[in-house]
């Protein structure tokens, strides 16, 4: 079975910081994995994923994201933070073929002017 | 094109009372899902569809009964509502389990007194 851990349910960053999101995930198989973005009052939307191949993948809004199996992690990053980024951010893990995805608890990311 | 539509958006319920949550889907996907969201505890899922005519239990689903009579159309049903299943819903919908991308829609704010 998969799983997914999000370390910090609330992170606030200042504008033009550095924005980590982190994400660990535990599967016996390759994983597929995600990060879903939700702003208020809204559903949720793929920011980007992970499949197979290149270990970095790049997503909407300038952010991005690396798949680093050595250490089950999906880090989320975005180099500059800008006001419009305050949401509370999803990472999610299924596996080829499953019909589900697990997500994590979610984080909630806050900026400061 | 307007992807996952739910209706409705907000519901006050008194203890005992029923009621249905429609969603409705027009990107002819075949995978639909019924989310609850509580604060900390990220996405949970209630139940499940892989076409139309089929439903599976998900996670949490206890108190809850669904039905896909048409492949577009996804119904949650409370028959006895009680204050636990004051939360956000989301319905959400996928063209396939290969990459399990799943499309949000704008969630149902529902409460039961």
């Amino acid at each position: 079975a998969q799983s997914v851990t999000q370390l910090g349910s609330h992170v606030s960053v200042s504008e033009g910081a550095l924005v980590l999101l982190r994400c660990n995930y535990s599967s016996s198989v390759p994983p597929y994995l995600f990060w879903y973005v939700q702003y208020p009052n809204q559903g949720l939307q793929l920011l980007l994923k992970y499949t197979t191949g290149a270990t970095l993948v790049k997503g909407i809004n300038g952010f991005e994201a690396e798949f680093k199996k050595s250490e089950t992690s999906f880090h989320l990053t975005k180099p500059s933070a800008h006001m419009s980024d305050a949401a509370e951010y999803f990472c999610a893990v299924s596996v080829q073929g499953a019909q589900k995805l697990v997500f994590g608890q979610g984080t909630r990311l806050t900026i400061n002017p | 094109n307007a992807g996952v539509t739910q209706t409705p958006k907000f519901r006050v319920l008194k203890t005992g009372q029923s009621m249905t949550l429609l969603c409705a889907q027009d990107m002819n996907h075949e995978y639909m899902y019924w989310y609850r969201q509580d604060p900390g505890m990220g996405l949970r899922l209630i139940h499940y569809s892989v076409g139309e005519g089929t439903t599976a239990k998900g996670e949490v689903p206890d108190g809850y009964n669904v039905s896909r009579l048409k492949k577009q159309n996804f119904l949650l049903g409370l028959e006895s509502a009680a204050p636990s299943q004051t939360s956000v819903y989301f319905c959400a919908s996928s063209m396939d389990r290969a990459l399990n991308i799943q499309y949000f829609g704008a969630g149902t704010r529902l409460s039961v007194l």
